[in-house]
């Protein structure tokens, strides 16, 4: 299957500052990428949907001006998560679609996650 | 988007054959059944997908009723490393739509 990386793996900040987190799509050209939040021992939440070169669209109750979501190319994806605060922790995931090179049809490809901890 | 129901956890031995159902009542025409699996601090990993009937892959199983309002994941004889949470996702995917997950089965293997 196609891979999605994540970068990074693991981030520590300071309450207040912003963390950006990037979305690849390595060996397939992205037309959509997801972005989704997990507690522990949680399900995985959606937050937003992209699509390659239009403004991402946000599920209820996720603020947009908060989650920055930009998808300047078919590769690649980035979530800013601004001002962040401690209950902002938690795992971010993203995954990854495109129309050519998937095992089944429409599959989404997830990447191994970003654990973001606010302190 | 059709919602789905699992069990929230189940236990087994290793070596059994495990079997995971989903109920999802509302599922429309044209929606896939899609089944990932995760372990913890991962991502998600496809494990196979079906629309109906019976789909088979080198891991794993799907059966899928002719009223496709529910499915059953079968793994055949699963190893302490199947240990790990398992979603049954119901929609149209992809750039088309997006994938709710639910709360998925917790799939607890004992040696």
């Amino acid at each position: 299957g196609a891979v999605v990386s994540q970068h990074p793996s693991r981030v520590i900040c300071k309450s207040g500052t912003s963390v950006k987190i990037e979305c690849r799509s390595l060996d397939f050209q992205a037309t959509t990428m997801f972005w989704y939040r997990q507690f522990p021992k949680q399900s995985l939440m959606l937050m937003a949907t992209s699509n390659e070169g239009s403004k991402a669209t946000y599920e209820q109750g996720v603020e947009k001006d908060k989650f920055l979501i930009n998808h300047a190319s078919l590769t690649l994806s980035t979530l800013t998560v601004t001002s962040a605060h401690p209950e902002d922790s938690s795992f971010y995931i993203c995954s990854a679609s495109g129309q050519s090179g998937t095992s089944a049809y429409n599959e989404q490809f997830f990447g191994p996650g970003t654990r973001l901890t606010v302190l | 988007l059709a919602k789905t129901t699992q069990p929230i956890s189940m236990d087994s031995y290793e070596g059994q054959e495990v079997n995971i159902t989903c109920s999802h009542n509302n599922i429309a025409t044209n929606d896939y059944i899609t089944w990932y699996q995760q372990f913890p601090s991962q991502g998600p990993r496809f494990i196979i997908q079906g629309y109906k009937t019976k789909v088979t892959n080198e891991v794993a199983s799907l059966f899928i009723p002719a009223d496709r309002k529910s499915s059953t994941l079968s793994l055949p004889r699963v190893s302490l490393s199947d240990t790990a949470v398992y979603y049954c996702l119901v929609g149209y995917g992809g750039s088309q739509g997006n994938l709710i997950f639910g709360k998925g089965t917790k799939l607890s293997v004992k040696p």
